[in-house]
Formats: structure tokens, sequence, C-alpha cells
């Protein structure tokens, strides 16, 4: 069974502009959450996709965004990029019952600078 | 706010000892309890989940969970040089929700 995948693995961006990153799930696997890693935030939660509606939300401004498809791939945007943008975005997919013991399992994340 | 807490470390024990990973959480009606190793520059792989009070083996790898104390920790087994990595323990909100927290982890270093 494949893993999570994401696109791009590494991004060089200057600040104002914008970036789009795509994660695909585990097969089968309805929910999609985002993640921001940096080494001085730790893994801060930025959003939870399931079937394609935004689910839950973290504490990011409004230039952060997401979206996903209804074969559950999910996308995030980050419009005038700034400087403290630069870390890994992490993406994971779980089934999203919340009735179940779900687990996460993550992509291999997006690296992404901001110059 | 739900808080996880763990000591930022580093840890570091000698190879083939016993490493005690620690966890506290702030919320009684979390449910679901997961370990993930990440290596530097790497994203975090799920090294074990639990959900009731007691001990769940895996290998070299055992979590223990204590709902009452809200503590739940990791022991690694015989450790080797390549268990060093951050330990980062997570926590998923409690029914009807599919909100997972993470701690900021803990660096465990295992010396050769």
């Amino acid at each position: 069974k494949a893993g999570v995948t994401q696109t791009p693995r590494y991004l060089i961006k200057t600040r104002g502009q914008q970036v789009t990153l795509s994660c695909s799930p585990i097969s089968g696997h309805r929910s999609v959450s985002w993640y921001q890693q940096t080494p001085g935030q730790g893994l801060q939660f930025l959003f939870e996709y399931f079937s394609e509606t935004q689910r839950n939300k973290g504490n990011f401004p409004g230039r952060f965004s997401g979206r996903q498809f209804s074969n559950s791939r999910s996308e995030m945007n980050v419009s005038t990029l700034e400087l403290g943008d630069s870390a890994l975005y992490l993406c994971a997919s779980s089934w999203g019952d919340i009735l179940s013991t779900d687990t996460q399992y993550f992509g291999p994340g997006t690296r992404l600078t901001v110059l | 706010q739900k808080e996880v807490e763990q000591n930022s470390g580093p840890l570091s024990v000698p190879e083939g000892a016993i490493a005690s990973l620690n966890c506290t959480y702030s919320d009684r009606v979390s449910q679901s309890f997961f370990w993930y190793r990440q290596y530097s520059g790497k994203s975090p792989e799920l090294i074990m989940s639990i959900y009731s009070n007691g001990d769940k083996e895996d290998g070299r790898f055992t979590a223990q969970l204590n709902k009452a104390s809200q503590y739940v920790s990791l022991l690694i087994r015989d450790s080797q040089p390549s268990d060093s990595a951050t330990y980062l323990c997570a926590v998923r909100e409690g029914y009807g929700f599919n909100k997972f927290y993470f701690g900021s982890g803990t660096k465990l270093n295992v010396k050769p």
C-alpha cells in the first residue's frame, strides 16, 4: 500500500510570492491534516480536511488556506509569503472516522525556504 | 488549550540500555495516544499507538498509559545508536473530534 506523498519536496520562494503544496493520502483515507514544523515552534496544526470540507482549523492567519478534492487529495496554499513561513510542511492522512481509533500517517514533507 | 508536555532532552543513554520517554497531557477526555519517531530532516514515523490503560509491547518498544494520571510513556529496550532521534508524543482528542495534539518532542541520543 502506497504511503502519503507530497509534492514538491523542496521549494525556494521569495517574500511576497505565493506557493501551493500538494498531498495525496493513503488510498482509502479521507482525512488530510496539514502541519507546519519549525525548530522553534515544533509541530503546529494548520487545518484538517475531510470529504472536501475543512473540519478543524488551527491558529494561523488567513494567508494559509487549503482545499480537498473528491479523490481526497489536498492542496495547501500560502499567499504573500513571509520569511517566517520557512518551515517543513507536513501532511498526514487518516481514515477520518471520529468514532474509531484513528491514526495519522505522515508524508515526507515539503521543505519551504522563503528568501 | 489542550497541552501535551514532553521533556525536550537531550536524553542520553548508552547502547544496550533502556531509554524511558515521558509525556503528560492536559485533556481528560483524550482517547488515543501515539508515539512517533522523527529523524533529523525527516517526517515523523509512527512507532506505537495505545488506547487502554496499561502496557503495550511491540518488539523493543513498550508504551505505557495511565489515564488517571494523564501520563503516557515509551520504553525502548536494548537501545541502539539507530534509535537516536526525536520522539514525539501525540494525543487524539476525545470522541467527536479528529484533532491530534503533539508534544514538542524529546531528543534521544544513544551512545555506542
